[in-house]
């Protein structure tokens, strides 16, 4: 089946630290890959996407390459800042059943300290 | 600014009644919008696809008498939750997706926090 698998959390690190949080997926065809951000008493954001292999997607200094032989899509930052303390959601999109479903990971929250 | 509205955002009910959530495209159409429900620490379960002109498809193990869709015009999808109990209470999310922007974005409402007593 379709499904998303994302590193568990919570991550926390220091301002300035690099992050990447882990995201591997299984689809049937050619799905799109896509984070979301979903920043505390908010909803989710589109953080970045990618529509096909070696596509990456880049957003705020996140990055994340589509990688079809490893079917994964890790979403780094070279320097995280407090602001970015969040729960990250990676997801995947498809086309079945005559329509497109979008199916999300569990989530990983990141919580950056000062 | 936002593109998908949601209404109420946070409601308290009494075991037995029922409750309507609203989800609105602000400023596109949007011929299908999806329903989430979120549990603490977890992942958005798919609940159903709201198709307007047409029935809901719901998801294996979501009960279609409990919860109603309607998708009433092209901006606008309601979640009736019937007869609410107490494990009914939860976080439900609605998005609709904007096809016509290269390859399709999803635009997600701000949440409604369910609460039953």
């Amino acid at each position: 089946g379709n499904s998303v698998t994302q590193m568990e959390g919570p991550v926390t690190l220091s301002e300035e630290a690099f992050l990447t949080i882990n995201c591997t997926y299984t689809a049937t065809g050619y799905p799109s890959l896509f984070w979301y951000v979903q920043y505390p008493g908010e909803g989710l954001q589109l953080l970045l996407k990618a529509t096909k292999a070696d596509d990456k997607g880049s957003n705020k200094g996140f990055e994340a390459t589509y990688r079809k032989e490893t079917t994964s899509f890790h979403l780094e930052k070279g320097s995280v800042q407090v602001s970015d303390s969040a729960v990250y959601f990676c997801a995947l999109k498809i086309f079945t059943s005559g329509t497109y479903k979008y199916i999300f990971g569990t989530g990983t929250r990141l919580k950056v300290l000062a | 600014g936002a593109v998908v509205s949601q209404h109420p955002s946070r409601v308290i009910c009494k075991s037995g009644t029922s409750v309507k959530i609203e989800c609105r495209s602000l400023d596109f159409q949007a011929t299908t919008m999806f329903w989430y429900r979120q549990f603490p620490k977890q992942s958005l379960m798919l609940m159903a696809t709201s198709n307007e002109g047409s029935k809901a498809t719901y998801e294996q193990g979501v009960e279609k008498d409990k919860f109603l869709i309607n998708h009433a015009s092209l901006t606008l999808s309601t979640l009736t939750v019937t007869s609410a109990h107490p494990e009914d209470s939860s976080f439900y999310i609605c998005s609709a997706p904007r096809e016509s922007l290269a390859g399709g974005v999803q635009f997600f409402g701000p949440g409604t926090r369910l609460t039953v007593l």
